[in-house]
């Protein structure tokens, strides 16, 4: 298995459920993100982890909390979200130490819907 | 406060003409770009990029041309082929910022 990928593909949760989203990169990369699409709007940029160190939090709510035991995988483990936080989820990763110049190659995203 | 701007949602160009798309930005320290284009169900795959110091980048069929002074880039591709159809999504940095814009959804029709 090659590239970016990303389980599950959709989700759908109460607000009060806890559940994780996984990324696993077989890319050798060094850097791994994690991203948010809302409809209608930009990607937005919520953590960044390079060499499994978080070197970048956006001032992303704590009801988000990432982990990241390697530099293959990374989780974002999800607690007491809002209907706001439905969206779609992506994961990146990149080489040479997480610049945000580099390249990124994403994986295709958790659907995630809040009931 | 939308740093990157993609002020046109949609594009439509036939098949082997050119198609060109924008992207304004508003911060004068962003030192490079990036565009990515994105297939429905798939994540974003990296295009083509330009540093601050270059006005134009080629790549095959996709250049990329910065001018700093209007900070507009914008993104030709020629021909355009039906497996372009897709949305592109141009993104600026610096070194501790990455900020996409809203993407522009391109229709290559025959």
């Amino acid at each position: 298995e090659t590239g970016v990928t990303q389980t599950p593909r959709h989700l759908v949760m109460g607000m009060t459920n806890k559940k994780s989203l996984k990324c696993e990169q077989h890319l050798g990369h060094n850097a791994m993100y994690w991203y948010k699409q809302s409809a209608k709007k930009p990607l937005e940029l919520m953590f960044v982890y390079n060499f499994k160190e978080q070197t970048e939090n956006n001032s992303v709510p704590s009801r988000f909390s990432p982990e990241c035991p390697n530099s293959s995988h990374l989780f974002l483990h999800l607690h007491t979200l809002q209907p706001e936080d439905s969206a779609l989820y992506l994961c990146a990763s990149s080489q040479d130490g997480g610049a945000l110049n580099q390249p990124q190659h994403f994986g295709d995203g958790t659907r995630l819907s809040i009931l | 406060d939308q740093q990157v701007k993609q002020n046109s949602p949609s594009l439509s160009v036939q098949e082997g003409r050119i198609s060109i798309l924008n992207c304004d930005y508003t911060n004068s320290m962003f030192d490079y770009f990036l565009w990515y284009k994105k297939y429905p169900a798939e994540g974003p795959t990296f295009l083509i990029s330009i540093s601050s110091i270059k006005d134009k980048n080629e790549d095959g069929r996709f250049t990329v041309f910065l001018n700093k002074s209007a900070k507009h880039l914008s993104l030709h591709i020629v021909p355009s082929q039906p497996g372009d159809s897709a949305v592109y999504f141009c993104a600026a940095t610096t070194a501790s910022k990455l900020t996409f814009g809203t993407g522009t959804r391109l229709q290559v029709t025959l």
